[in-house]
């Protein structure tokens, strides 16, 4: 079975520089997909970004990156020029290619201090 | 589009009495997704539908849990008799199951339902 680690459960940064918060998986597949999902106080699950494995390329969306090391089963997120607002819990996802289901890591708290 | 609508955003009931948790999709996407978010367990899934069939039911905790269809574009969770234990935020997501590599299939969540029981 996948399993999807993430190994801090708190960050902190501040404004206007730069955090990286880490994802490790674990699979046999050679196919499928990576997120990163961001829950603000509101409780909302938002997309923050998405990765498929078949692509060499690290995905961006303005300013947030990520570092897709498939050979270690790595999948970190940047943010960088943090924003007060991107305060939330980051969650990390990976979906098998033949199924639609998601299996999510534990959460990393970000705060980000003026 | 209004997205994933979940109902209530909050219940407060006591033990034993029956919860009902309603999920509405997003028009057009065709697989609906049911989590449980607790402090200690994270983010669990408790049952997955395509094109209203119940394809995976592994995570639903025992048999006070049921999940349905009517139809395609609604879903709800039942818990009878729910339990302290029960107390959680439940998300419901939907997706476009695709087939390709695509990358289409992405999870929408709902704002979730947060239910209490004391």
């Amino acid at each position: 079975a996948q399993t999807v680690t993430q190994s801090q459960p708190e960050m902190s940064v501040q404004e206007a520089e730069t955090v990286t918060l880490s994802c490790t998986y674990d699979t046999s597949e050679s196919d499928y997909y990576l997120f990163w999902y961001k829950q603000p106080p509101s409780r909302q699950m938002i997309l923050v970004i998405r990765q498929e494995a078949y692509k060499q390329q690290n995905a961006t969306e303005n300013r947030f990156s990520v570092n897709f090391q498939k050979a270690a089963k790595s999948f970190s997120l940047k943010i960088s020029d943090s924003q007060l607002g991107d305060a939330a819990m980051y969650f990390c996802a990976y979906r098998s290619y033949n199924t639609d289901k998601l299996i999510f890591g534990t959460g990393t708290r970000l705060q980000v201090f003026p | 589009d209004a997205g994933v609508i979940q109902s209530p955003r909050h219940e407060v009931t006591e033990m034993g009495q029956e919860v009902t948790l309603r999920c509405k999709l997003i028009s057009g996407h065709n697989s609906l997704f049911w989590y449980r978010q607790t402090m200690m367990r994270g983010l669990e899934l408790l049952i997955y539908f395509n094109n209203n069939v119940p394809i995976d039911d592994s995570g639903m905790p025992e048999d006070r849990f049921s999940a349905k269809m009517p139809n395609a574009s609604f879903s709800t969770l039942k818990i009878q008799p729910s339990e302290p234990r029960d107390s959680a935020v439940y998300f419901c997501a939907s997706s476009h199951s695709g087939t390709d590599l695509s990358g289409a299939n992405v999870l929408t969540f709902g704002a979730g339902s947060r239910l209490t029981v004391l």
